[in-house]
């Protein structure tokens, strides 16, 4: 099947500093990939759709100047988290449709645990 | 505004019984449902997709099925393995210019050998 990285798989991070997150679909192109949030022992919650060659859509609440999106080819997008604080540690998850269609299968990466000291 | 409920929260069961995870959703419209599998710490694994047309899937000891009409889905582990324990998601893509995936709670399954 498809397959979704996702580098680094693990940060720590001291508060006040950025941290880059990449998502890569390795062997599909992805116009479109999504970003969520994990939370220990919940749902994962979605942050934004990145979208290939435009801005990423946010969803309510998430606030975009902290939360930077750049969807780069169509291979990568990146999540930068800005000036991280120890609620910004979580689970982060990106996802891509393999077909072009957000109503396909989606592939999700393995994840990265970012942790705010 | 879609919710995905899923029940139960948490199960226990031992190897080899045959088990009934439970997913319900609060719009009809959906494009398709997923039902995806997570580890702890690791990311998700799809197991199976329902499009809106079709009423099941199955795949291996895997079952799952979509009522969309009464907002339902079941996933039916048949012979559980202690490899099953993990904790199951079921998400809808709504039917809407969004295409976007709403995730359940999960069921997290533990299978005692």
């Amino acid at each position: 099947g498809a397959v979704v990285s996702q580098h680094p798989s693990w940060v720590i991070c001291k508060s006040g500093t950025s941290v880059k997150i990449e998502c890569r679909s390795l062997d599909f192109q992805a116009t479109t990939m999504f970003w969520y949030r994990q939370f220990p022992k919940q749902s994962l919650m979605l942050m934004a759709t990145s979208n290939e060659g435009s801005k990423a859509t946010y969803e309510q609440g998430v606030e975009k100047d902290k939360f930077l999106i750049n969807h780069a080819s169509l291979t990568l997008s990146t999540l930068t988290v800005t000036s991280a604080h120890p609620e910004d540690s979580s689970f982060y998850i990106c996802s891509a449709p393999t077909a072009g269609s957000s109503t396909d299968t989606q592939y999700f990466g393995p994840g990265t645990r970012l942790t705010v000291l | 505004k879609q919710e995905v409920t899923q029940i139960p929260a948490a199960l226990s069961v031992p190897e080899g019984e045959n088990l009934v995870l439970n997913c319900s959703f609060t719009d009809s419209a959906i494009y398709n449902l997923q039902w995806f599998r997570q580890d702890p710490g690791k990311g998700l694994t799809s197991l199976l997709l329902i499009q809106s047309s079709q009423r099941e899937q199955t795949s291996g000891r895997l079952n799952a099925s979509l009522d969309k009409s009464s907002g339902r889905s079941t996933l039916y582990i048949a012979a559980s393995q202690p490899g099953d324990s993990a904790t199951y998601l079921c998400a809808v893509i709504r039917m809407d210019s969004s295409y976007k995936l709403i995730f359940g709670s999960g069921t997290r399954l533990l299978v005692r050998p």
